[in-house]
């Protein structure tokens, strides 16, 4: 199985901060990688595909880049709502996996 | 707007099956990839297996002995069965869409918690 290891596994951060979440693969993914977003309660939401394609309806500020093993996903500015746990995913191969996720929480 | 919806127990018993069914409305089953995730509670989460919507299926290695996915392509759902259930299958079960050669599971149920106990 491919393992995803993301760092920081929590990080504190303001609004209006900059923040980057690495996510790395134990091998070669190519550009295979989503990130998703998730808030207590809830069901994952996709942010960006392709480790680079923002889904539509995702605001701007979210930006996602890398290729091979070594992913970011970037928030530029953070705002209030963007608070919750983030997880990458690799679907370059079987059995499909997952980071075990970055908690950005208030400062 | 594709809307999935989970259904099913809540509470299995040890050593039986757990079966959920998934009804996706708004978009058909077809020709879309449908998956099975799992997330214990606190913890992150499991991919279980997809089917196509022709019926082939893919299960993750750690479960495959115990699990089966099927489709009902008449009523636009498809279905989880995982059998001899423990405690460790305690989790959110969710089901979610992803389209062919897309790398993303772009639609979610909005998950539903099975706890396994006697």
């Amino acid at each position: 199985d491919i393992q995803m290891t993301q760092s920081p596994s929590s990080v504190s951060a303001s609004v209006g901060d900059r923040v980057t979440i690495t996510c790395r693969a134990s091998q070669g993914i190519s550009n295979w990688l989503a990130w998703y977003q998730q808030k207590p309660g809830k069901a994952p939401k996709l942010l960006i595909y392709s480790a680079s394609s923002l889904q539509s309806g995702v605001p701007s500020r979210f930006s996602g880049s890398g290729s091979g093993t070594d992913f970011t996903l970037t928030i530029s500015s953070l705002q209030p709502e963007d608070f919750a746990t983030y997880y990458c995913h690799q679907s370059n191969s079987f059995p499909y996996t997952f980071g075990q996720g970055t908690k950005l929480e208030i400062k | 707007q594709v809307q999935l919806q989970e259904s099913g127990p809540g509470l299995v018993k040890p050593s039986e099956t757990l079966s959920l069914t998934c009804t996706v409305s708004g978009d058909s089953i077809n020709p879309y990839y449908w998956s099975w995730i799992r997330q214990p509670p606190g913890k992150g989460l499991e991919w279980i297996g997809y089917i196509y919507y022709t019926g082939s299926t893919y299960y993750n290695p750690s479960l495959k002995s115990r699990v089966t996915i099927s489709v009902d392509t008449p009523k636009n759902q498809f279905s989880l069965k995982l059998n001899s259930v423990t405690a460790a299958d305690t989790a959110v079960y969710y089901c979610a869409r992803h389209p062919a050669a897309t790398g993303k599971f772009d639609y979610w149920g909005q998950g539903t918690l099975v706890a396994v106990s006697s």
